[in-house]
């Protein structure tokens, strides 16, 4: 099974937009992470937001925000004022288990997003 | 500015050819990770180690071994290349105990077997 669904291969939308990039998870750990990364055409891996399962509050990063539904197990990526630099692929990760040493992020499959005028 | 390095952005090799990819962090990060990057698939993990000399198989450790003598640098292995390992190859490396930094990537290397 899947542990991390990102059920949108591709997004469009227009620049000063806000747009949502959708995540859910599966995991029967009480302690894990969530994370976000944006991968622009370049390739490199650009980390852009994290919530821990057991914050309270939606992380909030510049212009993204975390949509962090606990009981749904989605972590829905929210972009506000979209920009056209914003056009990259974004995926979804998940850590298991509280920071010890090793612990892996599980990726989903991605969302590339375009930026249009 | 902290990095992770990788030693090649393109490699083109041979079928049976051996080859190293070479991956060297200056963070003093206890942990390092190569994954493969394929269109729809997503991001896979091959190997990790959260020590030097230490390492675990993650997700997809067919055809691939590691090599981790020094804590910088953490090296994938191709023993015998094959035109399914065409992929883009991605090291990370990690804190222990630094709860939301995650990982800290390379810019990868995009290897073709021919």
């Amino acid at each position: 099974a899947q542990k991390i669904t990102q059920t949108q291969p591709g997004m469009f939308v227009q620049e000063k937009e806000a747009v949502t990039l959708d995540c859910t998870y599966d995991t029967s750990d009480q302690s894990y992470g969530l994370f976000w990364y944006k991968q622009p055409s370049s390739g490199e891996m650009i980390f852009l937001i994290y919530q821990g399962s057991y914050d309270e509050q939606n992380a909030t990063e510049g212009r993204y925000s975390l949509n962090f539904q606990k009981a749904r197990k989605s972590a829905n990526l929210v972009i506000s004022a979209s920009q056209l630099g914003d056009s990259a692929m974004y995926f979804c990760a998940m850590r298991e288990g509280i920071t010890g040493g090793g612990n892996k992020l599980t990726f989903g499959t991605g969302t590339q997003l375009k930026v249009e005028l | 500015d902290v990095k992770v390095t990788q030693s090649s952005r393109y490699l083109v090799k041979r079928t049976g050819e051996k080859v190293f990819l070479e991956c060297v962090q200056d963070m003093d990060h206890e942990n390092m990770f190569w994954y493969r990057q394929d269109p729809g698939l997503g991001l896979r993990l091959i190997y990790f180690s959260y020590d030097v000399k230490m390492k675990e198989k993650g997700d997809i450790p067919e055809g691939y071994s590691v090599s981790r003598e020094k804590k910088e640098r953490f090296s994938l292995i191709l023993e015998s290349a094959s035109t399914n390992q065409t992929s883009m190859y991605l090291c990370a490396s990690s804190l222990t105990g630094n709860r939301n930094y995650g990982y800290t990537f390379g810019s990868g290397t995009r290897l073709t077997v021919v």
